[in-house]
C-alpha cells in the first residue's frame, strides 16, 4: 500500500523553466491538495481538488496551475518558475466523509529555483 | 478569520519527562482539531484529532491532545519523552470557510521538539 506518493523527489529549475509535479494516491480519497513549506510559515495551501475534474483555489496559487483528470492523479504545474517558488511542495489526500477525516501526507518534492 | 497558532518554535525536553507542545486556535463554532508530525525529510504523519466527546483524546506513538474550549487551545501531550520523539509537530484546525466541506486544514507554523537524552 503506496499511500500518496510524490516525483519527482528532488528538482532543480532555472528561473522560468516550467515542470509537472505529479502525486498519486491509492487510496481512493475523493479530496486532494498541494500545499508549500517554507521555514517558519507552517504549510500552506496552494490548490486543492474536491473531486474529478475538478479545482480550487487555496491560499496561495498565483504562479502554479493544477490539473485532476483522474480520481487517483493531482498535478501540480510552473509555468515560468521564479526564485520565489523554492519550496518544499506536499500533496495530501483525504475522505470526503464528515469532517473530521485526516489527511495523508506524501514524503514532498524539493524544489529549487537558480 | 480562523487561524491556529503555536506559540513556542521550539520546546526541549530531556528524555523521561513530560511534555508539552502548545496550540490555541480561533475559529467559529465547534472546532475539529487535529496534531500532525513531520520527521526530516518526510511527510506529515496524523498524530490525532478531536471531533467531539471527551477532551483527553489519545493518539498514536503514547500522544494525547487535552482539547480545552473556555481556553480554545489543544495542547499536545506525552507523560514520559523519548529521543526518537524529536521531530517537528504541527497543529491543524479544520477551515470551515466558503460552503460546503472541502477537507481542508489551516497550519500553525510548527514546534519544533527536542528530547536530549
Amino acid at each position: 500500500n503506496a499511500g500518496v506518493t510524490q516525483t519527482p523527489k528532488f528538482r532543480v529549475l532555472k528561473t522560468g523553466q516550467s515542470m509537472t509535479l505529479l502525486c498519486a494516491q491509492d487510496m481512493n480519497h475523493e479530496y486532494m491538495y498541494w500545499y508549500r513549506q517554507d521555514p517558519g510559515m507552517g504549510l500552506r495551501l496552494i490548490h486543492y481538488s474536491v473531486g474529478e475534474g475538478t479545482t480550487a483555489k487555496g491560499e496561495v496559487p498565483d504562479g502554479y496551475n493544477v490539473s485532476r483528470l483522474k480520481k487517483q492523479n493531482f498535478l501540480l504545474g510552473l509555468e515560468s518558475a521564479a526564485p520565489s517558488q523554492t519550496s518544499v511542495y506536499f500533496c495530501a489526500s483525504s475522505y470526503q466523509q464528515g469532517g473530521g477525516q485526516p489527511q495523508h501526507f506524501g514524503d514532498g518534492t524539493r524544489l529549487s529555483i537558480l | 478569520a480562523q487561524s491556529v497558532a503555536q506559540p513556542e518554535d521550539q520546546v526541549n525536553v530531556a528524555e523521561g519527562n513530560p511534555l508539552t507542545v502548545k496550540c490555541t486556535y480561533s475559529v467559529s463554532g465547534n472546532p475539529y482539531l487535529f496534531w500532525y508530525v513531520q520527521y526530516p525529510n518526510r511527510g506529515l504523519q496524523f498524530l490525532l484529532k478531536y471531533i467531539t466527546g471527551d477532551n483527553l483524546v489519545k493518539g498514536s506513538y503514547g500522544f494525547e491532545a487535552e482539547f480545552n474550549k473556555s481556553q480554545t487551545s489543544f495542547h499536545l501531550k506525552k507523560p514520559s519523552a523519548l529521543v526518537s520523539d524529536s521531530a517537528l509537530y504541527f497543529c491543524a484546525v479544520r477551515d470551515k470557510g466558503g460552503s460546503g466541506n472541502t477537507g481542508k486544514l489551516i497550519f500553525g507554523q510548527g514546534t519544533t521538539l527536542q528530547v536530549k537524552p
